[in-house]
């Protein structure tokens, strides 16, 4: 099965800073990842299909870049309403595997 | 508005069984595939089960396979995830979730429940 390596474990960034966290596909997966935002205490919410495609709502400082095994997710001039966990997620085929996280702490 | 509503979760012992449902309401819940993704306290999230719009396909992670079922009642907006042969390890939140679909497949899943507490504990 596919594993979804996700890097940093957490990373700690100021308001209006950029910010560029990884997943690593253990197998070429094309474009079929997805991107997730949780916040403490809620549930999950979709923000990238397809790698770069960004779901309906979500703002454009979020952008999704990559292909075949190595994408990135980056958050643009970062608010202080970006602070949770991101996980990447492996989409189209089974299993749906998730990667293990990245916290984004805001300073 | 879209709205998913789980219920089922609670504590139970190793060996033993529970079943959980999730209400779906502000959208046609036959048209969309679903799923059950859990999330063990402190960790993050894990893919458990995606069932197709009408029932006819199911798939699930390796660790569940034979021990849980996912099902749907179209008619009653309502989907299910009998669980048996519960573990330690399967202690978690479990939240439904609606499925995106696209050109065959799925990409993403959209909305999501607030989640329910599975705790398997002698």
């Amino acid at each position: 099965n596919i594993v979804m390596t996700q890097s940093p474990k957490s990373m700690s960034i100021s308001v209006g800073d950029r910010v560029t966290m990884n997943c690593k596909a253990s197998q070429n997966v094309g474009n079929n990842i997805a991107w997730y935002q949780q916040k403490p205490g809620q549930s999950p919410k979709l923000l990238i299909y397809y790698a770069s495609n960004r779901y309906t709502g979500v703002p454009d400082r979020f952008t999704g870049g990559g292909y075949g095994t190595d994408f990135t997710l980056t958050i643009n001039s970062v608010q202080a309403e970006d602070a949770a966990f991101y996980y990447c997620q492996r989409i189209y085929n089974s299993p749906f595997t998730f990667g293990s996280g990245t916290k984004l702490e805001i300073k | 508005e879209v709205q998913l509503v789980e219920s089922g979760g609670g504590l139970v012992q190793p060996g033993r069984s529970l079943k959980l449902s999730c209400a779906a309401s502000g959208f046609t819940f036959s048209n969309y595939g679903m799923a059950w993704v859990r999330q063990a306290p402190t960790k993050g999230l894990e893919w458990v089960a995606t069932i197709s719009y009408d029932g006819s396909s199911t798939y699930y992670r390796d660790s569940v396979k034979g021990r849980f079922t996912i099902s749907r009642d179209n008619a009653k907006s309502t989907l299910y995830l009998q669980m048996d042969s519960l573990r330690s390890e399967d202690t978690a939140t479990y939240y439904c979730a609606r499925a995106v679909w696209d050109y065959g497949s799925y990409v993403g899943f959209d909305y999501w429940g607030q989640g329910v507490m599975v705790t398997v504990s002698s």
